[in-house]
């Protein structure tokens, strides 16, 4: 199966404090992507960094992809309480498919 | 920003009825999705369309269900024959190349078959 796993599956932290979470796969990508979700809510896509990327930033949040180990991290720094959410990985297979694989997540609380 | 506008956010439909989810792209987006969200449950893959036609579906995407783009505009889910078992969160989704970007998802409609 192409599906990322998450890891840790919950976070607690303080606001202020960073959050890292991991992502492994299981075979070759284009690109892997992480989302958020807040409860009950639609998925807000974050950042996409594709395989021949190694580190990619966006505002408070920064990527790394391990290709070799199959494997990426997300960190979000100076958390705030409206981080508070679901954070999911995706792959994007490479091959003809046109889908992506979702992992189960992990649930990030900040604590004010 | 554009968005993906899915109706309606809540249905309640008695099992065995028909429902029809409806979702309208971003307007240059070439691929479009369905994925559904059982509750507690992991983000799963039913159905990719693009050029007018699936590109591919998953085990979950079987005779009950249909996809369709009417007028260009508008893509819908069709259930034939609900089961209880699919009451879940379906979320629409978007993408302008399905390789370089991320995918916009709409909020969702939250189907429960009763």
């Amino acid at each position: 199966s192409q599906q990322g796993e998450e890891d840790p599956q919950a976070l607690s932290i303080q606001e202020g404090e960073n959050a890292t979470m991991n992502c492994s796969y299981k075979t070759s990508i284009n690109n892997l992507q992480w989302y958020r979700q807040n409860s009950g809510r639609g998925l807000v896509h974050l950042i996409l960094i594709r395989s021949n990327e190694r580190e990619k930033h966006s505002g408070r949040l920064r990527v790394t992809l391990d290709t070799s180990k199959k494997s990426s991290s997300l960190l979000i720094t100076a958390s705030r309480a409206a981080d508070t959410a679901s954070y999911f990985c995706a792959t994007d297979p490479f091959s003809n498919d046109y889908k992506l694989s979702f992992g189960a997540g992990t649930t990030v609380t900040v604590r004010a | 920003e554009p968005e993906v506008t899915q109706t309606p956010s809540h249905q309640v439909t008695q099992m065995g009825q028909e429902v029809i989810l409806r979702c309208v792209p971003i307007s240059n987006h070439l691929y479009f999705y369905w994925y559904r969200q059982i509750l507690g449950q992991k983000v799963e893959f039913l159905v990719s369309f693009y050029n007018n036609e699936i590109s591919e579906k998953s085990e979950i995407f079987d005779d009950q269900f249909s996809v369709e783009r009417p007028d260009g505009s508008n893509f819908t889910l069709k259930i034939r024959s609900t089961k209880l078992e699919d009451s879940a969160m379906y979320f629409c989704a978007s993408s302008e190349d399905g390789v370089n970007y991320g995918y916009t998802f709409g909020s969702g409609t939250r189907l429960t078959v009763v």
